[in-house]
């Protein structure tokens, strides 16, 4: 399987200040039809996950744009470009190129 | 608008069974890949099975292969999964959600408890 490594575990981020989550996967994403899919979820306390991010730097309709992906290969990084108090949750990558799909540990954000 | 709707949980003692559906709407169900992402108390999510949307094709996680089967009625807009011998790792909220590579939208989840 591949195994998904998120780090940090847990990030404390002053409010309006810039927030870097990496995402490591054990094998390469690109599929054969030639994408890479690496998608990224936010899950607010209490709710349902939520997409945010899809094939690596693809925001999702409603998302912020202070919200960005990035990376290749095996190494991957969602960007909050100044986090704001709604942003506080978990967060977690995701593959969706190899059988099983696997989650990273997911990364709690949170405000200091 | 999207909706993806769970019901079926519950408690159920080990070696029990349970099947959970997810009533969809707000798009083209017949033509969309489902899935089921699970995710235990204070866990992470851990996907455990997807179905096409156009055939018959499943997949599993290993975990749950020969115990699980997922199913769907396109003319009832709805997706299944028949969970047998239950254990009491199976103890998750159970999220259906829309799409397979590109999982987009999740339901509300429900809560399923193995116990004695």
């Amino acid at each position: 399987d591949v195994v998904m490594t998120q780090s940090p575990l847990s990030l404390p981020v002053t409010l309006g200040q810039p927030a870097s989550i990496s995402c490591r996967s054990s094998q390469g994403l690109v599929y054969s039809d030639g994408n890479t899919y690496l998608n990224w979820f936010q899950q607010r306390p209490g709710q349902s996950p939520r997409r945010l991010i899809y094939k690596v730097s693809n925001r999702d309709s409603g998302v912020p744009d202070r919200f960005s992906g990035s990376g290749s290969g095996t190494d991957f990084t969602l960007k909050i470009s100044r986090v704001e108090a709604e942003d506080v949750g978990l967060y977690y990558c995701m593959q969706g190129t190899h059988w099983p799909l696997t989650f990273g540990g997911g990364t709690k954000v949170e405000i200091k | 608008e999207v909706q993806l709707l769970e019901s079926g949980g519950g408690l159920v003692q080990p070696g029990g069974s349970l099947r959970l559906s997810c009533a969809a709407s707000g798009f083209n169900f017949r033509i969309y890949d489902m899935s089921w992402v699970r995710q235990a108390p204070g866990q992470g999510l851990e996907w455990i099975s997807s179905i096409r949307g156009g055939g018959p094709e499943t997949f599993y996680v290993d975990s749950v292969k020969g115990r699980f089967t997922i199913s769907r009625d396109n003319s009832k807009n709805t997706l299944y999964l028949q969970m047998n011998s239950l254990r009491s790792e199976d103890t998750a909220v159970y999220y259906c959600a829309n799409g397979l590579r590109l999982i987009e939208f999740w339901g509300q989840g429900t809560l399923v408890t193995v116990s004695s």
